[in-house]
C-alpha cells in the first residue's frame, strides 16, 4: 500500500527536551511538509521541502528543524525553543511539477503533549 | 493583511438536506483553490480542486464554485449523510507560489443529524 505513516501516535514531553516525530512516504512524491494544528483551529505550515537536501521556512518555524536527507523521509524535531508545542502534527506530501496541481496526501498525524 | 476566513461555527442540518459552507479570502490571487475533508483525529482527505478560470467543479455529490470577483468558494453537499460528518478545510495555493506551498482556512464542522 503507498501512504504516508507519522509515528509516534501520540508524544509526551517534558519541558525543556527536544523531541522529534518521524514521517515516511512511499508515494515516490519530491515535496514533503509538516503543518501544525491547534484545537478547533487550520493548518499552519512548519518547514516544506521540494527535492532531497533542501528544506524552506513556512510560517511558522521558530523553534523547529528538519532534515530532508531522503527521498522518502522528512523527520520533523521539536526543540525546547519551541513555547507552546502542544498541538497535533501533520505531515504530508506531493508530487511536483507545473501541471499537477499537487493535492497533499496527508499521514495520520502525531498527537504532541509537553507535559 | 492576507486571511482566509470559513464560518468557525458548526453546521448541524438534517440528513438529506444540502449543506452549504463557504470559504472567503482577502487579499489573495489564488491560483486555484482545494477542498479537504477531516474526520477527528485523522489527517486531511482531499476531495476537490477548482482552478480560477472554472466557475463549477463537481464530484459526486460535492460541488465547488468560485467566484475570484467576490473573492469567494462554496462548497455544497448534496443529499447529505451522517457519513458526511467531519470538518471541512479549504486550502489557497497562489500564482506561482514557491512549493506550491496550501494556506489553509481554520475548516468548518459539519454534523449530519439522521
Amino acid at each position: 500500500d503507498g501512504g504516508i505513516t507519522q509515528s509516534p501516535k501520540y508524544l509526551f514531553r517534558k519541558e525543556g527536551q527536544n523531541v522529534t516525530l518521524s514521517c515516511e512516504q512511499n508515494l515516490n512524491h519530491d515535496a514533503m511538509y509538516w503543518y501544525r494544528q491547534d484545537p478547533g483551529q487550520g493548518l499552519r505550515l512548519i518547514y516544506y521541502s521540494q527535492i532531497v537536501n533542501d528544506f524552506q521556512k513556512g510560517d511558522i518555524a521558530e523553534g523547529y528543524s528538519v532534515s530532508r536527507e531522503k527521498k522518502e523521509s522528512f523527520p520533523l524535531t521539536v526543540t525546547s525553543a519551541q513555547k507552546n508545542p502542544t498541538a497535533f502534527y501533520l505531515c504530508a506530501s506531493s508530487r511536483q511539477g507545473s501541471f499537477s496541481y499537487n493535492e497533499q496526501f496527508f499521514g495520520p498525524g502525531t498527537r504532541l503533549t509537553v507535559l | 493583511s492576507q486571511k482566509i476566513e470559513q464560518n468557525s461555527e458548526a453546521l448541524n442540518i438534517q440528513e438529506g438536506k444540502t449543506a452549504t459552507l463557504t470559504c472567503n479570502y482577502t487579499n489573495y490571487s489564488p491560483a486555484y483553490l482545494q477542498w479537504y475533508r477531516q474526520d477527528p483525529g485523522r489527517g486531511p482527505v482531499f476531495l476537490l480542486l477548482i482552478r480560477e478560470n472554472e466557475k463549477e467543479k463537481r464530484k459526486e455529490r460535492l460541488k465547488v464554485t468560485f467566484d475570484t470577483t467576490l473573492k469567494q468558494s462554496l462548497f455544497h453537499i448534496t443529499a447529505s449523510q451522517p457519513a458526511d460528518s467531519a470538518t471541512y478545510l479549504c486550502a489557497l495555493v497562489l500564482l506561482r507560489a514557491a512549493g506550491n506551498k496550501l494556506t489553509f482556512g481554520g475548516g468548518t464542522r459539519v454534523l449530519v443529524k439522521p
